[in-house]
């Protein structure tokens, strides 16, 4: 089934781990991005890409880091986690004249 | 900066009945609206998009309207089944996204 396909769905990491959110689109989609979902904050942008070697920095980047070496995956890697990285990720693609897809979503819970 | 307002934040419903959701956005320069359907602890489901041309999308019971002059979009949901209970979340695309709060349905058997 075409679509954004996140991996894993459940992680508990501890304080200080690293780790990487995977994130694959199976669309040709040239854009791709990553957003968390905090309760009464609704989603953020965390990075974004706007083709394979090309990514920038969104609304709440400190922490993570991204790279996009191909258009299909654009993985998402938690450097050092927080308490405060506990969150719901999603990860999007689109191209133009399209909307966005979603994937399920990961979630994270730093302890 | 866009803000997406979407109003009721919740809505209750006997089965059967139509559904009116409300978005109001402030930035009419939009690329498109489109609307999701989330359950809960699920990702997001795209139900219907908008290009900034058009007036009004259909998908069988959904229809969404658009009037990018008054900054405003409508989901309306015909003959509501408790299949329906989620949340729905406009959302604007000025080539950047901007996420209404959502409104929370249930309808009820």
């Amino acid at each position: 089934n075409a679509g954004v396909t996140q991996t894993p769905k459940f992680q508990v990491l501890k304080t200080g781990q690293s780790m990487t959110l995977q994130c694959a689109q199976d669309m040709n989609h040239e854009y791709m991005s990553w957003y968390r979902q905090d309760p009464g904050m609704g989603l953020r942008l965390i990075h974004y890409s706007v083709g394979a070697g090309i990514t920038d920095q969104g609304e709440v980047p400190n922490g993570y880091n991204v790279s996009r070496s191909t258009t299909e995956d654009f993985p998402l890697r938690l450097l050092s986690a927080a308490p405060s990285q506990t969150s719901v990720y999603f990860c999007a693609s689109t191209q133009t004249g399209s909307g966005y897809t979603f994937g399920s979503g990961t979630r994270l819970t730093v302890v | 900066k866009q803000e997406v307002t979407q109003i009721p934040a919740a809505l209750s419903v006997p089965e059967g009945e139509n559904l009116v959701l409300n978005c109001s956005f402030t930035d009419s320069a939009i690329y498109n609206l489109q609307w999701f359907r989330q359950d809960p602890g699920k990702g997001l489901t795209s139900l219907l998009l908008i290009q900034s041309s058009q007036r009004e999308q259909t998908s069988g019971r959904l229809n969404a309207s658009l009037d990018k002059s008054s900054g405003r979009s409508t989901l309306y949901i015909a003959a509501s089944q408790p299949g329906d209970s989620a949340t729905y979340l406009c959302v604007v695309n000025d080539y950047k996204l901007s996420f209404g709060a959502g409104t929370t349905v249930t309808v009820r058997a």
